[in-house]
């Protein structure tokens, strides 16, 4: 059974902090996503990750950055926080190829105040 | 760009009752088309997929049917129940974009007793 893990369910940072958020899959999966989810806007890609070392800007790379050092982790970093960082942030992982299943984790609710 | 649209927004229906849910695709090479239900406070899950050379798949009480020359494919729920209440995202992969999914902003379903 896949496992998709995030290392908070809530966070509550200040502007201006740095924020680290972990991902960690236990399937070898090569590609990991981050997303971050808004009422009314679904699901938009800020970043992924095809194998370690390697990231790519997704639709909303703004404002954050992305480590992949593991192939089995992928942290998403607020390098300032702001208020408008405000969200659901969920990561994914799926392993390469077109057709395979992509698996969620439970997300991490981020509030920057 | 890459774009999947996705109607309606909201969409209420008496227990028994049919739903459908409805979206389009813009890339013409896209060949795999998941589902996924996210129930509240939940991470999003595949409740099926179809892959661009059927038309039709179904698995009990959901369907999913694909018409690759209208560039659109839609969900199809029968005999709802209270607990297919949540919210519920198309996808689309993009080829030309790494094989990463592109997600339809979501369908809030209510299934009213």
């Amino acid at each position: 059974d896949v496992k998709v893990t995030q290392s908070s369910r809530y966070l509550v940072k200040r502007t201006g902090e740095k924020v680290f958020l972990e991902c960690v899959q236990d399937m070898d999966h090569e590609n990991m996503f981050w997303y971050r989810q808004d009422p009314g806007l679904g699901l938009r890609l800020i970043y992924f990750s095809y194998d370690v070392k390697m990231k790519e800007k997704g639709d909303i790379p703004e404002g954050y950055s992305v480590s992949r050092e593991k192939k089995e982790r992928f942290s998403l970093i607020l390098e300032s926080a702001s208020t408008n960082q405000t969200s659901m942030y969920l990561c994914a992982s799926r392993n390469s190829g077109s057709l395979n299943e992509q698996y969620f984790g439970p997300g991490t609710r981020l509030t920057v105040t | 760009g890459e774009n999947v649209e996705q109607h309606p927004s909201t969409l209420s229906v008496q227990e028994g009752d049919s739903a459908v849910i409805k979206c389009t695709y813009s890339d013409s090479a896209s060949n795999y088309f998941p589902w996924y239900k996210q129930e509240l406070g939940k991470r999003p899950q595949l409740i099926i997929d179809i892959r661009s050379n059927v038309g039709e798949k179904k698995d009990q009480r959901i369907a999913v049917t694909l018409n690759k020359t209208a560039k659109h494919f839609s969900l199809h729920i029968t005999e709802t129940q209270p607990e297919d209440s949540a919210v519920y995202f198309c996808a689309a992969i993009f080829t030309g974009g790494g094989n990463k999914l592109t997600f339809g902003t979501g369908t809030q379903l209510k299934v009213e007793l």
